[in-house]
């Protein structure tokens, strides 16, 4: 049963601090997402790799996050320093290309 | 801005009774999707309409398409209690992998 996992599944850290959550894919997909979901802004797109490559990170903050895939059986997000407006879930997902997307459990941080 | 807006934002029904959501979408897409999200879980995709069909049916599930007028509805047929959940749309922006989602109706389906 194939699933995409992310680790913490909750964080607690106070502002300023970095904050790191990994995602591993499902083997064999090559596209991998990020999202954050808030009640005020739904669910947006933050950054997305097809075959390890950075496609797309228009919808994340450069200043303080970034995204890396080390590894096609790894996918980073770091928030450094953190604050509390990037308190959220935060959701990795995995496709092949335009195909449905499969998510992860989520990482539900807050920043105090 | 989100790509898609979703009406109504949200439904109560009574088990048995069918649910239908709407979604309209601003720009040329590959396909549209429609994702359930369980109350603090992750999305599951529910089922995918490519930009060149009209209708797609998966068990109770029936997805409409009109690219005309940009906008897809979602039919729950014979809702049950344990349908209750947020419906999004999701739209892949045309040429691109972007999967942009609508703002979501939350369905409730009383027993």
């Amino acid at each position: 049963d194939a699933r995409v996992t992310q680790t913490p599944r909750h964080k607690v850290t106070e502002m300023g601090q970095e904050v790191t959550m990994r995602c591993q894919p499902i083997l064999g997909h090559n596209t991998v997402f990020w999202y954050r979901q808030t009640m005020m802004q739904g669910l947006e797109l933050l950054a997305y790799f097809r075959n390890r490559a950075p496609l797309d990170d228009s919808g994340m903050p450069k200043d303080r996050f970034s995204a890396e895939m080390p590894d096609a059986t790894l996918a980073t997000l770091k928030i450094q320093p953190s604050e509390p407006r990037d308190s959220a879930v935060y959701f990795c997902a995995s496709a092949r290309r335009s195909n449905e997307q499969f998510f992860g459990p989520g990482t539900r941080l807050t920043v105090l | 801005s989100q790509q898609g807006e979703e009406d109504p934002q949200a439904l109560s029904i009574q088990e048995g009774e069918n649910a239908t959501m709407n979604c309209s979408y601003k720009t040329s897409i590959n396909n549209l999707q429609w994702y359930r999200q369980n109350s603090g879980r992750g999305l599951v995709h529910l089922i995918l309409i490519r930009s060149n069909e009209r209708e797609k049916h998966s068990g109770r599930l029936r997805v409409t398409l009109d690219t005309s007028k940009k906008s897809s509805s979602l039919l729950i047929t014979a809702s049950r209690a344990a349908d209750t959940a947020s419906y999004f749309c999701a739209t892949v922006l045309y040429n691109t992998d972007k999967l942009i989602f609508g703002t979501g109706t939350r369905l409730q389906v009383f027993p």
